[in-house]
């Protein structure tokens, strides 16, 4: 099976921007989730879908969106960004339900300048 | 914030030599997690243990699992310098259905050749 894909691999915006990251999940994998990482926070849980519903969310402000599809994959949005949303963006899907391992994309970078 | 602590938060040894690493969190669990990251890429599961196991192993890797103290731990037994990547442990709580994991900060371990 192909692995988790993430779009784009790099990504770079001004302050102010809005971005959409993409993911697309391993096949039959109907959960997806995002996590941030940055080197002063660490891994950071943004949200999780399963079957286009949000089924959890992490402490990060209404800027930080998401949403699936029909098929899985699941993109995320921010607006107005601000430098300290540089990081890199984690898509992880699993097949469902809690206590399944998280099979990871590589990951976006995305630097606001 | 962070469910875990990890300790340590750096480790250099010797190829051939086992590496441990301890990892202690502050909720009640459903299961806890061990991964890879290579230089900022994406995260590698390595070992899942759920709460009412004690210690599981996966060829070089054996984690223990305490949940009166909180605490898991992992040993790289004959270390490659091929283990050389950060190391994290990460949480699937208890009382919440779906995907979500809270990470530790992470142990970077160099291994030597």
């Amino acid at each position: 099976k192909a692995g988790v894909t993430q779009t784009p691999r790099y990504l770079i915006k001004t302050r102010g921007q809005q971005v959409t990251l993409s993911c697309s999940p391993i096949s039959g994998h109907r959960s997806v989730s995002w996590y941030q990482q940055t080197p002063g926070q660490g891994l950071q849980f943004l949200f999780e879908y399963f079957s286009e519903t949000q089924r959890n969310k992490g402490n990060f402000p209404g800027r930080f969106s998401g949403r699936q599809f029909s098929n899985s994959r699941s993109e995320m949005n921010v607006s107005t960004l601000e430098l300290g949303d540089s990081a890199l963006y984690l898509c992880a899907s699993s097949p469902g339900g809690g206590g399944y391992e998280q099979y990871f994309g590589p990951g976006t970078r995305l630097t606001v300048t | 914030s962070q469910q875990g602590e990890e300790d340590p938060q750096a480790l250099s040894i010797q190829e051939g030599e086992n590496a441990t690493m301890n990892c202690s969190y502050k909720t009640s669990i459903n299961n806890l997690q061990w991964y890879r990251q290579n230089s900022g890429r994406g995260l590698v599961h390595l070992i899942l243990i759920r709460s009412n196991e004690r210690e599981k192993h996966s060829g070089r890797l054996r984690v223990t699992l305490d949940t009166s103290k909180k605490s898991s731990s992992l040993l790289i037994t004959a270390s490659r310098a091929a283990d050389t990547a950060s190391y994290f442990c990460a949480t699937g709580p208890l009382y919440n259905q779906g995907g979500k994991l809270i990470f530790g900060q992470g142990t970077e371990l160099s291994v030597k050749p």
